[in-house]
């Protein structure tokens, strides 16, 4: 049980933003959202996290909305490295388990 | 390095055989997670371990799969009779149990059972 749903794939220009949509309508009120990314043939890469507030870091930007239902992850200036699978993930409560989905994955377009 | 280490990177073997998959985690994490990727499909837990305390063992397929951790550090996933359905990716990830901040995932074994 992945607890969220995540659209299978996207495309975004090269230098525009990319927002990545993610519903998690389940979440408790302890439970993090987290995004990592998988580049071809790497392990996941962690990118961001939070709880309620929106969150920024060199990577990207995370909105989620009032009620936690859902997010949307924001690389600000795709480039053609930002090709990837992102996973949105919430951590279960009262563990550490990470348990992934499917992910998005985004192909930047030159 | 400073990072997550899986060995090896590659590993073929027969159907039947049965194999051991290396991590050893960054140092003073206490979280060790292993997951597996098939081919086209997204990550699937297996089992986690924190500190001192009885592994999780819910995302394991079946008895043959079975994953050690010894002195807290280095983590070995064993299958046994390996089947054809097994060929994946094995991921190994550490983290600080204390801190929300996520994992740090290894590079990954690659398992073809032929």
């Amino acid at each position: 049980d992945a607890k969220t749903t995540q659209p299978p794939s996207m495309d975004c220009a090269e230098g525009r933003a990319a927002n990545l949509p993610c519903n998690h309508s389940t979440i408790s009120g302890n439970e993090y959202v987290y995004w990592y990314r998988q580049i071809h043939s790497q392990g996941p890469q962690y990118i961001i996290h939070g709880l309620k507030n929106n969150e920024t870091n060199e990577m990207a930007s995370l909105i989620i909305t009032e009620d936690r239902k859902s997010s949307t992850l924001i690389l600000p200036h795709a480039t053609l490295r930002d090709t990837a699978v992102y996973y949105c993930i919430v951590r279960p409560g009262g563990g550490n388990q990470f348990y992934f989905g499917t992910g998005t994955s985004l192909t930047v377009i030159p | 390095g400073a990072g997550v280490s899986q060995s090896p990177s590659n590993k073929v073997t027969e159907k039947g055989k049965d194999v051991e998959l290396r991590c050893d985690p960054i140092s003073g994490h206490t979280a060790l997670y292993w997951y597996r990727q098939s081919l086209g499909q997204g990550l699937e837990f297996l089992i986690y371990f924190q500190g001192n305390s009885a592994p999780d063992k819910s995302g394991l397929p079946s008895d043959r799969f079975s994953a050690e951790r010894t002195g807290g550090s280095v983590s070995t996933l064993t299958i046994q009779r390996t089947q054809q359905e097994d060929s994946a990716v094995y991921l190994c990830a550490s983290s600080y149990h204390s801190r929300p901040q996520g994992g740090y995932f290894g590079p990954g074994t690659r398992l073809t059972v032929l």
